[in-house]
């Protein structure tokens, strides 16, 4: 089935840095690359999400790129501020594309 | 727009007791709701696919006769935690999803077994 890597699992950067987050896939067949924000103690929220026919998506400070020949997509932070602390998960659909199978997170720390 | 509302938010029991956790789209049709179960700093598990008016579809390793689900409308489904034990204290996690649309995920259930 599916499996999906990420890394790093901890990033600390200054304020108005960027930080950027990766993700393997396993699944050729994956067609859905969303990424979740989840502060804690509570739900994980859309942030950004790609599908496989597009190889960049931006949304004001956050993008994210698929390579799928290369079966990787990351995250990308710009302009970091403190409140963008937070857990952050990548996912890609199941083999059957019914479900998201979810990357293992990276606690992303911004210190002012 | 796409609210998914999970009760309740964290409930204790004693062991041996059953603990019903529900999932309520509020202003979408869901067609497919999922549940995950999430441990401490860890990642969300997919527990099991749930579609309206059909059997859920279950991950490998979890016990269906355990995690009882129902999905008995558009709107709602229903997570049965049978005679549940401290093992199974956990978050558990819903989402809900309109056709290929994004999941959205409710709060979360804090489950606590003495």
């Amino acid at each position: 089935g599916e499996n999906v890597e990420q890394h790093p699992s901890t990033l600390s950067v200054q304020e108005g840095d960027s930080a950027v987050i990766k993700c393997t896939y396993s699944d050729s067949a994956s067609n859905y690359f969303p990424w979740y924000k989840q502060e804690l103690g509570k739900r994980p929220q859309l942030i950004i999400d790609i599908r496989s026919n597009v190889g960049e998506k931006k949304d004001q400070r956050i993008a994210v790129t698929l390579n799928k020949t290369a079966k990787h997509f990351s995250l990308h932070i710009t302009e970091t501020q403190p409140e963008d602390s937070a857990v952050y998960f990548c996912a890609a659909t199941n083999q059957a594309g019914t479900a998201l199978i979810f990357g293992k997170g990276t606690t992303l720390s911004v210190s002012s | 727009g796409a609210v998914v509302s999970q009760h309740p938010s964290w409930v204790i029991c004693k062991s041996g007791t059953s603990v019903k956790i529900e999932c309520r789209s509020l202003d979408f049709q869901a067609t497919t709701m999922f549940w995950y179960r999430q441990f401490p700093k860890q990642s969300l598990m997919l527990m099991a696919t749930s579609n309206e008016g059909s059997k859920a579809t279950y991950e490998q390793g979890v016990e269906k006769d355990k995690f009882l689900i129902n999905h008995a409308s558009l709107t709602l489904s229903t997570l049965t935690v049978t005679s549940a034990h401290p093992e199974d204290s956990s978050f558990y996690i819903c989402s809900a999803q309109a056709g290929d649309q994004p999941q959205h995920f409710g709060d979360g259930t804090r489950l606590s077994i003495l």
